[in-house]
C-alpha cells in the first residue's frame, strides 16, 4: 500500500508565499498530484508531477523529488480565495488506485 | 461541456437501511471513481469503474458496492447502513490517456445516517 503525510494546517497572510509539503511511502508510483478543495466544494485538480523538478502554473508551482519521496505545492502572492484544503495524491503502480493525503487546510488572513 | 453531476445532493437515512447514489460523468469520460470523505480520514478510495468493469476496489466492506452502465453513468450502493457511513460521497470522472491523474469531481452526496 501507500501512505502520504502532509501538515494538517498552514496559516499565512495575503501576498505571502506558502509551501505545503507532502511525503509519501509507496512501492512505486506514476506521479504526484495536487488538488484544491474549498469548504463545501468539490476537489479540483491543480497539478501533476511525473518527473523530478518544478512545474509552474501561474501563481502555483509543484515540485517532486522521487529520490526523497517528497513533493511540495508552492503558492505565491497569496489571496484570500486561496483559503482551502490542499490534498496531495499518488497513483500506485501496483494497485493503480489514486491515494490521497488527509489534506492541509490553508488559512489566508488579511 | 457539463460537469460531473451527482444525485441526490443530500440524504438522510436510518441505520439498517440501504441507499443508492448516482453519478453522471463528463461526456466522453469512461472512467468513474468513488470516494468517501470524512473529516478525520480525508478522501478514501472506494472503487473505480471503466467501461462497465470494476477496475479497482478500496478497503471497504462488502456492504459497499457499485456498478457502471454502458453510458458510463455509475451508481454506488450501501446496504445495512451504519452511523459511521455518514460522509460526503464524491464521484470523479477522468479521461484515459492524458498522462496525468486529473480527475473531475462532482459536488458530492452528503449522506447522514441516524
Amino acid at each position: 500500500g501507500q501512505s502520504l503525510e502532509q501538515p494538517s494546517e498552514v496559516t499565512a497572510v495575503e501576498g505571502a508565499i506558502v509551501q505545503i509539503n507532502c511525503t509519501y511511502q509507496t512501492s512505486g508510483f506514476y506521479g504526484l498530484s495536487w488538488y484544491q478543495q474549498h469548504d463545501g466544494g468539490a476537489p479540483t485538480f491543480l497539478s501533476y508531477n511525473a518527473l523530478d523538478g518544478l512545474e509552474e502554473t501561474g501563481r502555483f508551482s509543484s515540485f517532486l523529488s522521487r529520490s526523497d519521496s517528497y513533493g511540495y505545492l508552492l503558492l505565491q502572492e497569496l489571496q484570500m480565495k486561496d483559503s482551502a484544503s490542499y490534498f496531495c495524491a499518488v497513483r500506485d503502480r501496483g494497485y493503480s488506485t489514486l491515494t490521497f493525503g488527509k489534506g492541509t487546510m490553508l488559512l489566508v488572513s488579511p | 461541456k457539463a460537469g460531473v453531476t451527482q444525485t441526490p445532493r443530500y440524504l438522510i437515512k436510518t441505520r439498517g437501511q440501504q441507499v443508492t447514489l448516482s453519478c453522471s460523468p463528463i461526456s466522453g469520460h469512461r472512467s468513474v471513481s468513488w470516494y468517501q470523505q470524512t473529516p478525520g480520514q480525508g478522501l478514501q478510495f472506494l472503487f473505480e469503474y471503466f467501461s462497465e468493469t470494476q477496475r479497482n476496489k478500496g478497503n471497504f466492506p462488502g456492504r459497499f458496492s457499485g456498478r457502471q452502465f454502458s453510458n458510463s453513468r455509475s451508481e454506488m450502493n450501501v446496504s445495512t447502513l451504519e452511523l459511521g457511513d455518514s460522509a460526503l460521497y464524491l464521484c470523479a470522472s477522468s479521461l484515459e490517456g492524458t498522462g496525468t491523474d486529473e480527475q473531475y469531481f462532482g459536488p458530492g452526496t452528503r449522506l447522514t445516517v441516524t
